[in-house]
């Protein structure tokens, strides 16, 4: 059964700090891993999709990586801002149809 | 392009009713998945619809079930309603029912149960 752990659960940090999120996943077997972000009491915004073969995906100031045979992903966000703050969520798609696993989440929190 | 669009946002229902809860995707999105999202068990899988035909189902009793219609609108509905069904519905919608495309949440359904 394919688990997925992110750690810390909250990070709190002053603005214009560089900052890692971590995701782990005990199953390697994996289509494709997504990071997303959550406002409170809001839906999921999408902000990176990494395939299998891939090792990494960037969008601005996100970078997120990929090591399958480890288990593991980070999202970098570079020069963090108050708008950051927000739940940063990773899940794994593990099989043909499109079912996310998700891990409890990390709570960013920005400080001005 | 429009994005994922739920009706409706706030429900309040009491226990042993049934509840009806609607997705429209992403316009040409065919696949259509719905989670429940609540504070101690996080985001739960509960199943996914491609054309019309649920593809997979998560670990939730009968009382939740789903359909999807040739537009690719989705309903679920859970009937006899618990207090432990209070949390936030989420659906997804995603181009194919394969694993490899991106997939992208609507707003939400609050769902109350009293």
């Amino acid at each position: 059964k394919q688990e997925v752990t992110q750690i810390p659960a909250a990070l709190s940090v002053p603005e214009g700090e560089n900052l890692v999120l971590n995701c782990s996943f005990t199953d390697s077997a994996i289509y494709n891993l997504q990071w997303f972000r959550q406002d409170p009491g809001k839906g999921l915004t999408s902000l990176l999709l990494i395939q299998s073969s891939q090792r990494e995906q960037t969008s601005g100031r996100l970078n997120a990586s990929l090591d399958k045979s480890s288990g593991r992903s980070t999202l970098y966000i570079a020069a963090s801002q108050p708008g950051d703050s927000a739940t940063y969520l990773c899940a794994v798609n593990r099989g043909g149809a499109q079912k996310l696993v998700f891990g409890q989440g990390t709570r960013l929190t920005i400080n001005p | 392009k429009a994005g994922v669009t739920q009706t409706p946002r706030y429900l309040i229902k009491t226990r042993g009713q049934q509840v009806t809860l609607s997705c429209s995707p992403i316009s040409g999105h065919r696949s259509v998945s719905w989670y429940q999202q609540t504070p101690g068990q996080g985001l739960q899988f509960l199943f996914e619809y491609f054309s019309e035909t649920q593809r997979n189902k998560g670990n939730f009793p009968g009382r939740f079930s789903g359909r999807q219609f040739s537009n690719s609108r989705s309903e679920m509905n859970v009937s006899t309603l618990e207090l432990g069904d209070s949390a936030l519905y989420l659906c997804a919608s995603s181009l194919t029912g394969t694993g490899t495309y991106e997939q992208y949440f609507g707003p939400g359904t609050r769902l109350t149960v009293t």
